[in-house]
């Protein structure tokens, strides 16, 4: 069974630095994978979704890679700022039991400090 | 862009009781919706998958007579927690599949979730 990790699971950082986000999952043989963010009692907001064909995924200050062979995937915020305290999910596109669904990390809990 | 709601966005009710949590895709049509449940400090987990006009699929676990899961048209799925215990007490999370999106990018939507706290 697809398994997906997240490190760190918690990460505070003054404003202004660059930082990067693991993911790994077990199982290669994925759709897609996608990176969300979830501030505290809220919904999802996908920030970006890398199909398996891809490699990476830019959108303004965030930029994703994908690695399926070695089952990783990383996040880069460039520039942080405090408004990005959230907690940032990965999450991967399987097949499984014949239909497609997402599994996701624990996330990582992200404190930018003004 | 697509969006997904949630009703109510937070209940409280005694243990014993049932509660129905609606989700609605505003503007687009989902044959496929899913209901997921989060824990204080935890990841989302998938409980079922809500087809519409058909059963839904549950993740093995989930009870099927006590998470009841309706998907009577394209834009509504229904998540009935029936007899609540406090135990049930979690963050319920919906989600909308835009099947009309080209590419098959699985581009999901998810509703802002609604918080039961079991009394």
């Amino acid at each position: 069974k697809q398994e997906v990790t997240q490190i760190p699971a918690a990460l505070s950082v003054p404003e202004g630095e660059n930082l990067v986000l693991n993911c790994s999952f077990t199982d290669s043989a994925i759709y897609n994978l996608q990176w969300f963010r979830q501030d505290p009692g809220k919904g999802l907001t996908s920030l970006l979704l890398i199909q398996s064909s891809q490699r990476e995924q830019t959108s303004g200050r965030l930029n994703a890679s994908l690695d399926k062979s070695s089952g990783r995937s990383t996040l880069y915020i460039a520039a942080s700022q405090p408004g990005d305290s959230a907690t940032y999910l990965c999450a991967v596109w399987v097949l499984d039991t014949g239909r497609r669904a997402l599994t996701f990390g624990s996330g990582t809990r992200l404190q930018v400090q003004p | 862009g697509a969006v997904v709601s949630q009703h109510p966005s937070w209940v409280i009710c005694k243990s014993g009781t049932s509660v129905k949590i609606e989700c609605r895709s505003l503007d687009f049509q989902a044959t496929t919706m899913f209901w997921y449940r989060q824990f204080p400090k935890q990841s989302l987990m998938l409980m079922a998958t809500s087809n519409e006009g058909s059963k839904a699929t549950y993740e093995q676990g989930v009870e099927k007579d006590k998470f009841l899961i309706n998907h009577a048209s394209l834009t509504l799925s229904t998540l009935t927690v029936t007899s609540a215990h406090p135990e049930d007490s979690s963050f319920y999370i919906c989600s909308a599949r835009d099947e009309a999106l080209a590419g098959g990018a699985d581009t999901q939507y998810f509703g802002p979730g609604t918080r039961l706290t079991v009394l």
